[in-house]
């Protein structure tokens, strides 16, 4: 079985600041990972994908994420953290069943 | 603009009645999925087409709800004799085939039932 998991329902940053976003993932097969960003009443926007190729992963926006094998991780990072980054991120894992599996997302908050 | 397309992107109806989403994917795209997120949860897996096949369907998907791809466009999602627990936002992805290529989302749907 396939299970996403997102350390912190709520991560709280000044501006400026570094983010990190914490996602482990279990899985029975060699994964493919994303991380979605999702607006109020919007859908999901793709920030970025690991597909067994670099490790290190560079998205949109200035985000980036690196794939730990030995730790099933993918934490999604970004150096500085802007007011236009609050917003609710998604941890994804596709790779066994066709559909993709989240986790229950972190909501990033941006304090000025 | 060339992404996928959601209609309507909200729906109020009572408990009991019959509803209909649409959704439009990427031209190029072979794959179609559908999702329900409910408040405070990442979006979970309904079910998926490739071309007019659906070849996937979760246990999330009761005998109420119907979605159909008749020519491998566009789908609909049908909803039968709704229920307060339907209230959700009901997502569309489209995707080449394969699980390393990304899904690209509509706006959704947002159902409430009354």
């Amino acid at each position: 079985a396939q299970s996403v998991t997102q350390l912190g329902s709520h991560v709280s940053v000044s501006e400026g600041a570094l983010v990190l976003l914490r996602c482990n993932y279990s899985s029975s097969v060699p994964p493919y990972l994303f991380w979605y960003v999702q607006y109020p009443n919007q859908g999901l926007q793709l920030l970025l994908k690991y597909t067994s190729a670099a490790t290190l992963v560079k998205g949109i926006n200035g985000f980036e994420a690196e794939f730990k094998k030995s730790e099933t991780s993918f934490h999604l990072t970004k150096p500085s953290a802007h007011m236009s980054d609050a917003a609710e991120y998604f941890c994804a894992l596709g790779g066994g069943a066709d559909g993709l599996t989240f986790g229950k997302g972190t909501h990033l908050i941006i304090q000025p | 603009d060339t992404g996928v397309s959601q209609d309507p992107r909200h729906k109020i109806t009572k408990r009991g009645q019959n509803v209909t989403f649409r959704c439009d994917p990427i031209s190029e795209h072979n794959r179609l999925y559908w999702y329900r997120q409910t408040l405070g949860q990442g979006p979970e897996f309904l079910t998926y087409f490739q071309n007019e096949a659906q070849l996937e369907k979760s246990r999330l998907l009761s005998d109420r709800f119907s979605a159909e791809r008749p020519k491998g466009s566009f789908s609909t999602l049908e909803i039968q004799r709704t229920e307060q627990g339907d209230s959700a936002m009901y997502l569309c992805a489209s995707s080449f085939t394969g699980g390393a290529y990304e899904q690209y989302f509509g706006p959704g749907t947002r159902l409430t039932v009354t």
